[in-house]
């Protein structure tokens, strides 16, 4: 049973709309993480955090922003989606003992 | 720069066979090493975790060694099963306390009935 969750699976959305991910953690872990993954491709590190207010960015440069206001919650936002966007998107949670928990990520395509 | 590369990039064996997936990467200086497995559009289930002090993990029929000093990772599957196909992914975290992952670019196994 996964322990950290992603909402849509799967979301279709036109260019210019904006668009929040969801991710959510029940193991109180402080260390969450955005990877980006295209088809095939590579996962690229894009955000960070280390907990409540704090978020960094990762090394793959996206126009994408994230907010960490509680510490199971850590939601990806995009401000007007572009065919670029297009990928998929996978969130995780870390501890130093268990290393990483991913979720079954989101599937993004913009229109 | 850490960089993250794995051998074969496909693999297909037939049902029974041992798996030997390797995992190479450039600079020792890693926190830990994580193996994980990723089904055709789906998420990354973690397999096995070694650290950096550590030299191997086993969880069933998988066990994973590490030599930091030469950057080398193995991960052996026994006796595959149909089951066993899909994506293997190498991630070194680095020592940096943010623990950031550099993944490789993954071992696609097919395992035949």
């Amino acid at each position: 049973e996964a322990d950290i969750y992603q909402t849509p699976r799967y979301l279709v959305i036109g260019t210019g709309k904006k668009i929040t991910l969801e991710c959510s953690q029940t193991m109180g872990h402080d260390k969450m993480y955005w990877y980006q993954q295209d088809p095939g491709m590579e996962l690229h590190l894009i955000h960070y955090s280390y907990g409540v207010n704090s978020t960094e960015k990762g090394d793959l440069s996206s126009e994408s922003t994230v907010s960490r206001i509680r510490t199971e919650h850590f939601p990806l936002t995009l401000e007007s989606a572009r065919p670029s966007h297009t990928s998929q998107y996978l969130c995780a949670s870390r501890t130093e003992n268990y290393g990483y928990t991913f979720g079954s990520g989101t599937r993004l395509t913009v229109v | 720069k850490q960089e993250v590369t794995q051998i074969p990039a496909a693999l297909s064996v037939p049902e029974g066979e041992n798996l030997v997936l390797n995992c190479s990467f450039t600079d020792s200086a890693i926190y830990n090493l994580q193996w994980f497995r990723q089904d055709p559009g789906k998420g990354l289930t973690s397999l096995l975790l070694i650290q950096s002090s550590q030299r191997e993990q086993t969880s069933g029929r998988l066990n994973a060694s590490l030599d930091k000093s030469s950057g080398r990772s193995t991960l052996y599957i026994a006796a595959s099963q149909p089951g066993d196909s899909a994506t293997y992914l190498c991630a070194v975290s680095r020592t940096d306390s943010w623990g950031k992952l550099q993944f490789g670019a993954g071992t696609q196994v097919v395992v035949t009935p």
